[in-house]
């Protein structure tokens, strides 16, 4: 069963913030939330991950709701290149590797000129 | 270079017979994990080896074999037991909280 729920598509123009939602309302204490991107035919690709705290790193922001039940992916000036199929995943964080990561169908981003 | 590398990146097989596919990683990762992926579909656990000569069944391990007498590498092998095995497979490592993914097999079983 899917942990996560997410819009099956989005649009952003390029060089706005593409804000990417996701519900996660049966995570558990001890669960992360996890967020990787795939482009066309390629592998996913990391983005960032958290527990509570707002994080924020090269690529992005997660913002988590202080019950965390739900979060935002935030790219702060979506480029052409940031169209991809996202994906919201919560898991636990088992010694030191991740657990099995359970990959929804993701939010389809297209990033238009 | 470091990272994950899969091969073949396309491979065409007769049904009925057995297939391996290839994955190496010189990340000196100690968990490896093997995904199906079908057209418009997220990603599905098939196996997973959190350390050398151990791994563990994911959600769709029926018709899949693997091994792990390496920490460099984890072959799936796709049996003919597999009903309906065209798909994009990937491979990933894992360290702390990211996976690597590899660039992926695509399978076609003719």
């Amino acid at each position: 069963d899917a942990k996560t729920t997410q819009p099956p598509s989005m649009d952003c123009a390029e060089g706005r913030a593409a804000n990417l939602p996701c519900n996660h309302s049966t995570i558990s204490g001890n669960e992360y939330v996890y967020w990787y991107r795939q482009i066309h035919s390629q592998g996913p690709q990391y983005i960032i991950h958290g527990l509570k705290n707002n994080e924020t790193n090269e690529m992005a922001s997660l913002i988590i709701t202080e019950d965390r039940k739900s979060s935002t992916l935030i790219l702060p000036h979506a480029t052409l290149r940031d169209t991809a199929v996202y994906y919201c995943i919560v898991s636990g964080n088992y010694g030191g590797s991740q657990g099995n990561l359970i990959f929804g169908k993701g939010t389809k981003l297209s990033v238009k000129p | 270079d470091g990272g994950i590398t899969q091969s073949p990146k396309y491979l065409f097989r007769k049904e009925g017979q057995n297939v391996t596919l290839s994955c190496e990683q010189n990340l000196n990762h100690d968990a490896m994990y093997w995904y199906r992926q079908d057209p418009g579909q997220g990603l599905r656990l098939i196996y997973y080896s959190q350390i050398v000569n151990d791994f563990q069944k994911g959600d769709i391990a029926e018709g899949y074999s693997v091994s792990r007498e390496k920490k460099e590498s984890f072959p799936l092998t796709v049996t003919s037991a597999q009903k309906n095995p065209t798909a994009f497979y990937l491979c990933a490592s894992g360290h702390y909280n990211e996976q690597f993914f590899g660039p992926g097999t695509r399978l076609t079983v003719l």
